[in-house]
């Protein structure tokens, strides 16, 4: 079945310090993998996304990732965190024939100034 | 180009009571998923709305409904109110099926 595993719960940066948040996922065949990002009492807002091609995706607000098959890894960076970047980030991967999006349990990122 | 609008934003209901909420795509997406946001759960899939149709659905019991109209707006029903249903109750609409999906701010529901 398919999964996604995020192992940090919370991590707090200082700000100007970089930033990666890990993610692993299980899946059969070439997965559609996502980042969001959640503000307090918002929706999710669409960060990158990897469908196929280059491995290394470019998104909005500076982050990147990079999908590593050999691991089943999508981990998320920023070279240079801002305050506003505090929030929740979740990463999904598209669930194929049931057409939902598998979320992790999210990574609370917190920075300090 | 609007984003996804849900409502309301906030309910405030009672155990046994039912509740209706509301999402309007983004204009020209036709396929629309729901998702119930718990601290202790998670992010989980309830059901997913194309062509008026539904395609899937979650491992939800019964009490959860929804349904899609011909301009892709979608409900969501949850009757007979438990304390467990309190979540942030989120929308996400796609162009078409297996596309992006872009999410609403969603429905906060609290369960008295």
């Amino acid at each position: 079945a398919q999964s996604v595993t995020q192992p940090d719960i919370h991590i707090t940066v200082s700000e100007g310090a970089s930033l990666e948040l890990r993610c692993n996922y299980s899946y059969g065949a070439t997965p559609y993998l996502f980042w969001y990002v959640q503000s307090p009492g918002q929706g999710l807002q669409l960060l990158l996304k990897y469908f196929s091609g280059d491995t290394l995706v470019q998104g909005i607000k500076g982050f990147e990732a990079e999908f590593k098959r050999s691991q089943s890894s999508f981990n998320l960076r920023k070279p240079s965190v801002h305050w506003s970047d505090a929030a929740e980030y979740f990463c999904a991967v598209w669930g194929g024939a049931t057409n939902k999006l598998i979320f992790g349990t999210g990574t609370l990122l917190a920075v300090q100034p | 180009k609007a984003g996804v609008t849900q409502t309301p934003r906030y309910l405030i209901k009672t155990r046994g009571q039912q509740v209706t909420l509301s999402c309007s795509p983004i204009s020209g997406h036709r396929s629309v998923s729901w998702y119930q946001q718990t601290p202790g759960q998670g992010l989980q899939f309830l059901f997913e709305y194309f062509s008026e149709t539904q395609r899937n659905k979650g491992n939800f019991p019964g009490r959860f409904s929804g349904r899609q109209f011909s301009n892709s707006r979608s409900e969501m029903n949850v009757s007979t109110l438990e304390l467990g249903d309190s979540a942030l109750y989120l929308c996400a609409s796609s162009l078409n099926r297996q596309e992006t999906q872009y999410f609403g701010p969603g429905t906060r529901l609290l369960v008295l």
